[in-house]
């Protein structure tokens, strides 16, 4: 199973909105409705932002929303602050062999 | 407070084991699903197994028949324990917990423990 595909860096000035995007298949996001969103800054262990498509745990800035089309998740940072530069990951469940599969990771850098 | 507490990590040579343990406290650990997942450095974040409430586990294709992950309900501890270890699986693995619902997230994470295989 391949990772999911996200791109590499995507970079915006503090006020502003970005997206990151994540692709699948038809056999993991096309299929399930079971994608999350993970920011890591670095040196730390990840922290979930985003469950089921679209919910955010709670303490979690209404900043962060996140949606589905097809077989692409997205992720929407709106109001970018200098805190929100991390590396972003999504995942999917894919099934009962493969479970669940990590996208490649996306460096945001806040300008 | 959910705390996940990784150790066991270290230097091993290719071909050798070694086993992870992950303490957990502030939840009911019997009652969630538990996962490693790793990642290389510099690189994305994988996932490597997982196990039930019931002790059944399932692991990715890279590391079945090699890793085994189980738990102790009574000891409120997670193991990973990993044979014929290759270079390729030099990482932090970290263990994180699953909800409580019917769909997988990681809703809390361990800080990591680094395994490194070489020569």
């Amino acid at each position: 199973q391949s990772a999911l595909t996200q791109p590499a860096s995507v970079s915006g000035s503090p006020g502003q909105s970005i997206t990151i995007s994540c692709t699948g298949t038809s056999g993991d996001i096309g299929t399930y409705n079971v994608v999350s969103w993970y920011q890591q800054h670095p040196g730390k262990a990840p922290k979930l932002i985003i469950y089921d498509v679209s919910e955010r745990p709670s303490g979690i800035s209404y900043r962060f929303s996140g949606s589905k089309s097809g077989n692409t998740a997205s992720l929407t940072i709106s109001g970018l602050h200098a805190e929100d530069e991390a590396d972003y990951y999504c995942c999917s469940f894919a099934g009962l062999k493969t479970f669940n599969v990590f996208g490649s990771g996306t460096k945001v850098s806040v300008l | 407070e959910v705390q996940l507490l990784e150790s066991g990590g270290g230097l091993v040579r290719p071909g050798g084991s070694l086993r992870l343990s992950c303490v957990a406290s502030g939840f009911t650990f019997s009652k969630y699903d538990m996962h490693w997942i790793r990642q290389a450095p510099g690189k994305g974040l994988q996932w490597v197994s997982a196990v039930g409430v019931s002790g059944t586990g399932y692991s990715s294709d890279s590391v079945q028949g090699r890793f085994t992950i189980s738990r102790d309900n009574s000891k409120n501890t997670l193991y990973l324990q990993m044979n014929s270890l290759r270079p390729e699986d030099t990482a932090v693995y970290y263990c994180a917990k699953d909800s409580l619902g019917e769909t997988t997230y990681f809703d809390s994470w361990g800080q990591g423990t680094l395994v490194t295989v070489s020569s």
